[in-house]
């Protein structure tokens, strides 16, 4: 099946530090979307992307879909602590069921 | 607070027992999923609901047994689970089948 490589799995960080990962994929997709998971809660949507190109941003996020369509990324900016968890990117088939398929998920840890 | 609601919060049975989970939006969402976390992975996709009809089943074994009674409502329904099942149990919503999914903050279920 497919599946998307996202990296890295963990970040260490310290608090005001700039933070980018990104996922990858041998599939096109037509939609890319990035969560973010706190513990003992479900995933929130952070951003949504559905053209190649797309630059958006939510605050201090940054997600952009690749011109390939094969690759997406999240930029967040001056991290501070509640930027803690584990962020997933997941992307939607071009073809048959069109799934959403979740990365591997990056886990971010930051020391203030 | 997540517009997606799931009851209980918290699920502990044994393999013999029948327990149901339950999930709400009330958003106009027409297509619902449940979705299996075990920790540290990604979400993986179980069922999905569109227009209150069975869409998806990712040949889940027959002891979960999905039901959407109405067009905010999807059950989950356990029967003699095996230890293995333990997991976060997630319910999601989007506005049409694989369209960006709101998540619920899930059940946690241990089975003994």
């Amino acid at each position: 099946g497919q599946q998307l490589n996202q990296s890295p799995q963990s970040m260490f960080i310290q608090e005001g530090e700039d933070v980018s990962m990104n996922c990858t994929s041998s599939s096109i997709f037509n939609t890319w979307l990035w969560y973010k998971q706190d513990p003992g809660e479900g995933p929130v949507l952070l951003i949504a992307l559905y053209k190649a190109g797309e630059l958006t941003s939510n605050g201090r996020l940054t997600a952009q879909f690749g011109i390939t369509r094969k690759d997406s990324f999240l930029n967040i900016s001056a991290s501070i602590p509640s930027d803690v968890g584990i962020y997933f990117c997941a992307g939607r088939t071009l073809s048959g069921a069109q799934k959403l398929v979740f990365g591997q998920g990056t886990r971010l840890t930051i020391n203030p | 607070d997540t517009e997606v609601t799931q009851t209980p919060k918290h699920l502990v049975m044994g393999m013999t027992n029948k327990k149901s989970l339950k999930c709400e939006q009330h958003m106009g969402h027409r297509a619902m999923y449940w979705y299996k976390q075990k920790a540290k992975k990604p979400p993986e996709l179980m069922f999905v609901y569109s227009y209150e009809k069975l869409s998806i089943n990712e040949s889940v074994p027959s002891r979960f047994s999905p039901e959407c009674p109405n067009s905010s409502l999807l059950n989950l329904h356990l029967h003699a689970l095996q230890p293995e099942d333990s997991a976060l149990y997630l319910c999601a919503s989007s506005q049409e089948i694989f369209q960006p999914q709101h998540f619920g903050d899930g059940t946690r279920l241990s089975i003994l």
